[in-house]
């Protein structure tokens, strides 16, 4: 089983919906999550870095976190085609650059005009 | 300037050739990483590096080989490219606070 399971997709939505990415994990010391965006042919970038349980929020953007249930996830409000990418979860146990992150597989979004 | 450059950006090779992925950093970050990607498995570390002196084999290290010739550079070699090496391949730095940078990553076919 993997630490972090997060679906596949493809998640195909109309602009201006509302958007949900998650993702489940089985290490309980996992305690900073991050979301990356990564476009076609290009490196992941660093959407959302959040801490423990509880939300956090930019722009369009909303990062929830649920330790209790062990699963995070990525809201986007008012969607836009220039959304249309992968998105990855990753998180780790330290918050330092010792500890590696665990990556989920990411999930591929298309918001259609 | 991209603050995470790699090169080359796209390769094709054969089979039992030896090739190397270059990784230049201008974020000034010791924390260094490669990793690759495929689908269904999603990013994978191959290795990693906390300073010139320190390397370190990540997940699916057999098959590659690094070498962190300064600060700024952490290059990745297949010493016999095989076919299941065939990937996209990412070059990664870290800042002391935990955020992860990425360069644009190098496609990279085995025949």
């Amino acid at each position: 089983q993997k630490e972090v399971e997060q679906d596949p997709g493809p998640l195909s939505v109309p602009e201006g919906a509302i958007v949900s990415l998650n993702c489940t994990y089985s290490n309980s010391a996992f305690q900073y999550f991050m979301w990356y965006r990564q476009y076609s042919r290009k490196g992941p970038e660093l959407l959302m870095y959040t801490y423990s349980s509880g939300n956090k929020e930019d722009g369009r953007f909303t990062a929830q976190v649920d330790k209790s249930s062990k699963y995070i996830s990525l809201f986007i409000r008012d969607s836009q085609p220039s959304d249309s990418a992968t998105y990855l979860c990753a998180m780790s146990a330290v918050k330092t650059s010792g500890s590696r992150l665990t990556f989920g597989e990411g999930t591929q979004l298309t918001v259609n005009p | 300037d991209a603050d995470v450059t790699q090169t080359p950006r796209n390769r094709i090779t054969k089979t039992g050739k030896r090739i190397m992925l270059e990784c230049s950093q201008t974020k000034g970050h010791d924390r260094m990483y490669w990793y690759r990607q495929d689908p269904g498995l999603g990013l994978r570390l191959i290795y990693y590096s906390f300073d010139v002196k320190d390397i370190n084999k990540g997940e699916i290290s057999d098959g590659y080989s690094v070498s962190r010739q300064a600060q700024a550079k952490f290059s990745l070699s297949l010493e016999s490219a095989i076919p299941n090496q065939t990937a996209l391949y990412f070059c990664a730095t870290r800042s002391l606070a935990g955020e992860q940078y990425f360069g644009p990553g190098t496609r990279l076919t085995v025949t």
